[in-house]
């Protein structure tokens, strides 16, 4: 069946510093790919999505980048803040006749003041 | 309403009661999703509705897991027989066709 393996589970990084999460899914006709922030205590919330007619989406100091040949895509946070300190999933669609939404494992981010 | 609603936001109940849990989810969303979320662990799928068609029931863990959603719209989640190990966050999102799915808050169960 569908799968997203996310890594890395854990990352803890600089105040300043970069951080890249990657995930890879299974589904081949998979073609939308969000990333979700999960505060401690809160709801996921939607910070990008990208779809597979796109390789690379920009918004401020957050990216996504994909590569569907290698069913891969990532999240790029520059710059990073205390603020960003979260959970973050990624997940992938299919959007044919099943749009199930599939999550990665999560990864805890931990940005170091 | 303006978002994805669950009841109760917290529910406490002895082992081997059975309980539900609502989700409403946002007006004209097609897709409703559950989920499961254990203390400091993942998003795992239990069911998936879209529109009209059969649910989507591949991820739910037992028989003991049910759900239904009524009119398109409200959902409800049943468990049977609860076990302590069916505590967990559950999650409720919606989405339309091909855009962004949207949590509700969540329901805490704790079984004891």
């Amino acid at each position: 069946g569908e799968n997203v393996e996310q890594h890395p589970s854990t990352l803890s990084v600089q105040e300043g510093d970069s951080a890249v999460i990657k995930c890879t899914y299974s589904d081949s006709a998979s073609n939308y790919f969000p990333w979700y922030k999960q505060e401690l205590g809160k709801r996921p919330q939607l910070i990008i999505d990208i779809r597979s007619n796109v390789g690379e989406k920009k918004d401020q100091r957050i990216a996504v980048t994909l590569n569907k040949t290698a069913k891969h895509f990532s999240l790029h946070i520059t710059e990073t803040q205390p603020e960003d300190s979260a959970v973050y999933f990624c997940a992938s669609r299919r959007e044919d006749s099943s749009y199930k939404l599939i999550f990665g494992s999560g990864t805890r981010l931990l940005v170091r003041p | 309403g303006a978002g994805v609603s669950q009841s109760p936001s917290n529910k406490v109940t002895e082992k081997g009661k059975d309980v539900e849990l609502r989700c409403d989810p946002i007006s004209g969303h097609t897709a409703l999703y559950w989920y499961r979320q254990s203390l400091g662990q993942g998003l795992e799928f239990l069911i998936y509705f879209q529109g009209n068609s059969a649910p989507d029931k591949s991820g739910l863990p037992s028989d003991r897991f049910s759900a239904e959603r009524t009119g398109g719209s409200v959902s409800t989640l049943t468990i049977q027989r609860t076990q302590q190990e069916d505590s967990a966050v559950y999650l409720c999102a919606s989405s339309l066709w091909d855009v962004e799915a949207f949590f509700g808050q969540g329901t805490r169960l704790t079984v004891v």
